[in-house]
Parts: structure tokens; sequence; C-alpha cells
């Protein structure tokens, strides 16, 4: 069956490093990635997509990466400041499914 | 005023009471989501709707139903709750063009 995992369930990082945010996922039809920031108390937000025909995306201060041969996604997150420490979740979908499938989510935390 | 909106908030309800928690949503999307989320288990999709008349059950449907009264609003109803289904209810929208979600800020719910 679907199944999308994080790595990492606590990520702890100083401020101004890079952080870096994992998920796997298994499976191979699955052609569609979001990431997603969920702060205390609010509902996720979008941060950046990218489809299977892309292998990175970037936007400002993240990057994506996308390895389809070992079915893993990641989360760049440059220059990581204190309005980034969240629960970062990604998501996944395929042609033929109606919703998106969303994995556990990792905390990052980002020690001034 | 938030594109997606969710009420209550919060609510504290006995088991065996009935509850609905309400979505709307101003950003025109046709498809509405209710999901749920409980610690270390990411969101959960519970019931799906593309259009008004079309309503599809998510992974744990169980003991939940949804009523899509307009293109702008979903609600979603515990028949009788029970204290399991206690944990962070969250209301999405999309569209066609574009697979990401718009979020509510969430409804916590709380059966005892």
């Amino acid at each position: 069956g679907e199944n999308v995992g994080l790595h990492l369930p606590t990520l702890s990082v100083q401020e101004g490093d890079n952080s870096i945010i994992n998920c796997a996922y298994s499976n191979s039809a699955s052609d569609y990635f979001i990431w997603y920031k969920q702060e205390s108390g609010k509902g996720p937000q979008f941060i950046i997509d990218i489809r299977s025909n892309m292998d990175k995306r970037q936007g400002q201060r993240v990057t994506v990466l996308l390895n389809k041969t070992v079915k893993h996604l990641s989360l760049q997150i440059a220059a990581t400041q204190p309005g980034d420490s969240a629960v970062y979740f990604c998501a996944e979908t395929h042609t033929g499914r109606r919703a998106l499938t969303f994995g556990s989510g990792t905390r990052l935390q980002v020690q001034p | 005023d938030a594109d997606v909106t969710q009420t209550p908030r919060n609510r504290i309800t006995k088991t065996g009471k009935r509850i609905m928690l309400e979505c709307s949503q101003t950003k025109g999307h046709d498809r509405m989501y209710w999901y749920r989320q409980d610690p270390g288990l990411g969101l959960r999709l519970i019931y799906y709707s593309f259009d008004v008349k079309d309503i599809n059950k998510g992974e744990i449907s169980d003991g939940y139903s949804v009523s899509r009264q307009a293109q702008a609003k979903f609600s979603l109803s515990l028949e009788s709750a029970i204290p399991n289904q206690t944990a962070l209810y969250f209301c999405a929208t999309s569209d066609l063009s574009s697979g990401g979600y718009t979020f509510g800020s969430g409804t916590r719910l709380t059966v005892v």
C-alpha cells in the first residue's frame, strides 16, 4: 500500500544553518509532491511542490529535491530562521488518486 | 477574513453526542476535504468532495458523515461521538489547476 514517511521526527538546527528534511515514499506511481509547514495552532501551509518530471525545484530560501530512483524527497531550507520552527509534512498523490496522502511530519527546531 | 473558515475552533463533547463541524470557503474551489490529525500520524483523509453532487469516502470514514450543502460549504458530522475521535480536524480546498490545498485553522475536538 501507499506509505509516505519521514526519516526523523525532530530536527534541531542553529539559526543561520541550512536545514534538510527528508521524506520517503513507497508508491512508484506517485507523480506530484508537496511540502507543507504547520505552525502551532494553525493549519498546514503550502511551501513548495514538484512534479515527477522534475528532480529539483527552488523557491525563496527553499529547495525541493526528488529522487525517483530511491523514492526520496527532501526539503532544504537555506539560512534557517527562528520563524522556520514548525512541523513540516510531505504529501504525495498520483494520477488516478483524488486526494493527497500525508507523511507523519518532522518537527524543526531552530536554536538561536 | 480567512479563505477557509472552520467552526467551532474548539469543542468538548460527551460520548454518544452528535456533533457537526462546519467549513466554508471563499476560494471558489470545487474540491473540499476533511482530514483528521493525530500526534505522530500526520493527516488522514476522512471524506472528500469534488463538487456538490460528489461525495467520497477517505481512508478513515467510519463513524463520520458529511454534507456538501453548497460549493462553499462542507460539513463533517460525528453521529455518535466516541473518545478515540478526539483529534484535530482540518478542512481543506483545492482546484483542478493546482494540486495544493488551502487549509482552515482546524477544529480541536475532545470527546469525554
